[in-house]
């Protein structure tokens, strides 16, 4: 699976939107790019995934690069709660089983 | 519906204790992850079911010894655990192992 790369720590403005970085320059053409975020003590929380099109759903927006050497994670209006470390993850189902690896990921700091 | 459930929520045992975790899901989903995670680090993946059966295990101790009895369960024995033992214990499941994986709350250990 290829090595994924991001910021250590962000701040936000509560309110503003929030724009998580991640260079995965070594991805596979069959590598899916997901997300996922911990809030503190609790259990991974699946945010969105996709392939090469940019994706949308209820919690955030993901713009994958035209040569899918990276992405930008988006949650459009932040807010306190989204405080939490956010995991970028290159997932390989090409052939086999595909296992999350995660990486140390972006704390995420959304201040009032 | 997207829930794993984990009992218990926190767990004490002193080293010569023998104490399971026990991960539950109801969606169908045919894989199942056990992953450890150490304070203000990233989960680490420790073991992999497909279909009931174990198919990786990340070169874990054998003082953890997962079960999975059924399709909707997954334990993980603990016997003779070392302090260093003390973590979340997270549990994952998929729909196959190609589908994006989904996490519990997870079980917080202490090991005394």
């Amino acid at each position: 699976d290829a090595k994924t790369t991001q910021p250590t720590s962000m701040d936000c403005a509560e309110g503003r939107a929030a724009n998580l970085p991640c260079n995965h320059s070594t991805i596979s053409g069959n590598e899916y790019v997901y997300w996922y975020r911990q809030i503190h003590s609790q259990g991974p929380q699946y945010i969105i995934h996709g392939l090469k099109n940019n994706e949308t759903n209820e919690m955030a927006s993901l713009i994958i690069t035209e040569d899918r050497k990276s992405s930008t994670l988006i949650l459009p209006h932040a807010t306190l709660r989204d405080t939490a470390v956010y995991y970028c993850i290159a997932l390989n189902y090409g052939g086999s089983q595909g296992n999350l690896i995660f990486g140390k990921g972006t704390k995420l700091s959304v201040k009032p | 519906d997207t829930e794993v459930t984990q009992t218990p929520k926190h767990l004490v045992m002193g080293m010569t204790n023998k104490k399971s975790l026990k991960c539950e899901q109801h969606m169908g989903h045919r894989a199942m992850y056990w992953y450890k995670q150490k304070a203000k680090k990233p989960p680490e993946l420790m073991f992999v079911y497909s279909y009931e059966k174990l198919s990786i295990n990340e070169s874990v101790p054998s003082r953890f010894s997962p079960e999975c009895p059924n399709s909707s369960l997954l334990n993980l024995h603990l016997h003779a655990l070392q302090p260093e033992d003390s973590a979340l214990y997270l549990c994952a499941s998929s729909q196959d192992g190609f589908s994006t994986p989904y996490f519990g709350p997870g079980t917080r250990l202490l090991v005394l």
